[in-house]
């Protein structure tokens, strides 16, 4: 079955310990992405990959650290993390061609079943 | 970046009547999705719609790219329509995604 599986999906913990989010995807994607999701704020992109060791800035960054060494996964890493990054996270991945434009970027995203983070 | 504006923020209906959601974008976009997230949190995949209509049920979608909006309709609205309904684009360049902030149907029996 195609899908995006992330982990944990709950995960309670406290402030400064270093913690890492899982994502990986079945389907050969090459672009990947995390999400935050806020109440009032909505979904706000972290940090996104259009392929392996190519990873850019999302419109918020700070705090977090991501990494693409293989196609499947696109760990979320909070090296130091705080309560204002308490939020539930949600990962998406979808096909994107090589030499980009238009036809190669016209590609749904599948997501994950989120993960509740909780910092104390 | 891409502004995205959905309307209305919230909405009450009567089980069995119908809707209108929209989704403006300030820029062109050629990748835009409709989402509804249940009661778990989930998000389900409504349509992928970058133009065009598209029909699925009791939901249609129609996007008109060139001015910039997408409509979601549901018809007969059920109780489990209920939950928020988000509007999603990405650039150009298809790397940068942005979300609207959701319209929240609520369905009474």
């Amino acid at each position: 079955e195609a899908q995006v599986t992330q982990n944990p999906r709950y995960l309670i913990t406290v402030t400064g310990k270093k913690l890492t989010v899982t994502c990986s995807q079945n389907m050969n994607h090459e672009y990947m992405s995390w999400y935050r999701q806020d109440p009032g704020l909505g979904l706000r992109q972290i940090y996104y990959s259009m392929n392996v060791e190519v990873t850019d800035k999302g419109d918020v960054p700070e705090g977090y650290k991501v990494s693409r060494k293989e196609k499947r996964n696109f760990p979320l890493i909070l090296e130091s993390p705080s309560p204002n990054q308490t939020s539930l996270y949600f990962c998406a991945s979808s096909l994107y061609g090589p030499g980009t434009g238009l036809a190669h970027s016209n590609q749904p995203q599948h997501f994950g079943d989120g993960t509740r983070l909780s910092i104390l | 970046g891409i502004q995205v504006e959905q309307s209305p923020p919230d909405l009450i209906l009567q089980e069995g009547a119908n809707s209108t959601l929209r989704c403006n974008f300030s820029d062109s976009v050629n990748n835009l999705q409709w989402f509804h997230q249940n009661p778990w949190g989930q998000l389900i995949n409504l349509f992928y719609i970058p133009s065009g209509t598209k029909q699925n049920g009791r939901l249609s979608a129609t996007t008109v790219a060139t001015e910039r909006y997408s409509l979601l309709y549901i018809s007969s609205s059920q109780t489990t329509d209920s939950g928020v309904y988000f509007c999603a684009v990405r650039d150009t360049n298809a790397g940068k995604s942005t979300f609207g902030d959701g319209t929240t149907l609520t369905v009474k029996p």
